[in-house]
């Protein structure tokens, strides 16, 4: 089972800030937040991962609460082509393997 | 350049026949694995190989037969096809690290069992 739950979908309009949440309340101490996307078909987009520390790179942002409980990625100014289906996954090295859960069917919407 | 591809890009075949997809990565990377998302769009681990040993393999029928000539490489054979085989397979590929894992899929391949 995935040890991450986000909501099923998510509206943003064009232009504006898409903030997708994901609870991860048994992650351990070694594990990493990772966040991908799928848009329609293609191969699972890796976006941007994190430990502990907020993470920033060209595609969006990566904040982690404190506790490390959850976490939230921020694409800044979504466009239409950022809708897709995004995944939030916990893991470790040495696991070989991601598990992914149903993630967040996010539509921006013009 | 293509970092991981796959072909087929789509396969459709009949019910009993023996297929197989292709992957390969230029990324130089040691780990390769193949995923299966199914038409409820579910994603989910089938095989793992580490320097073409297999590391993980998810209680997958034993009509799949992965295989990795070399690290660059891993291909599935799939005998006897099902309609239930029926899904998007992707190939991903990763370089074994301490402390992170971050994998690059492949563009998938339809099958279609019919």
């Amino acid at each position: 089972d995935a040890k991450t739950t986000q909501p099923t979908s998510m509206d943003c309009a064009e232009g504006r800030a898409a903030n997708l949440p994901c609870n991860h309340s048994t992650i351990s101490g070694n594990e990493y937040v990772y966040w991908y996307r799928q848009i329609h078909s293609q191969g699972p987009q890796y976006i941007i991962h994190g430990l502990k520390n907020n993470e920033t790179n060209e595609m969006a942002s990566l904040i982690i609460t404190e506790d490390r409980k959850s976490s939230t990625l921020i694409l800044p100014h979504a466009t239409l082509r950022d809708t897709a289906v995004y995944y939030c996954i916990v893991t470790t090295s040495g696991t070989y393997k991601y598990i992914f859960g149903t993630g967040t069917r996010l539509k921006v919407l013009a | 350049d293509t970092a991981v591809s796959q072909t087929p890009k789509y396969l459709v075949t009949q019910m009993g026949n023996d297929k197989s997809i292709k992957c390969e990565q230029n990324l130089g990377h040691d780990t390769m694995y193949w995923y299966k998302q199914d038409s409820k769009k579910f994603l989910k681990i089938m095989f793992s190989y580490n320097n073409k040993e297999l590391i993980i393999n998810e209680t997958v029928p034993n009509r799949f037969s992965p295989k990795s000539p070399d690290k660059a490489h891993l291909n599935l054979h799939i005998n006897s096809l099902e309609l239930g085989d029926s899904a998007v397979y992707f190939c991903a590929s990763s370089q074994y690290d301490r402390s992170t894992d971050t994998q690059y899929f492949g563009p998938g391949t339809r099958l279609t069992v019919l």
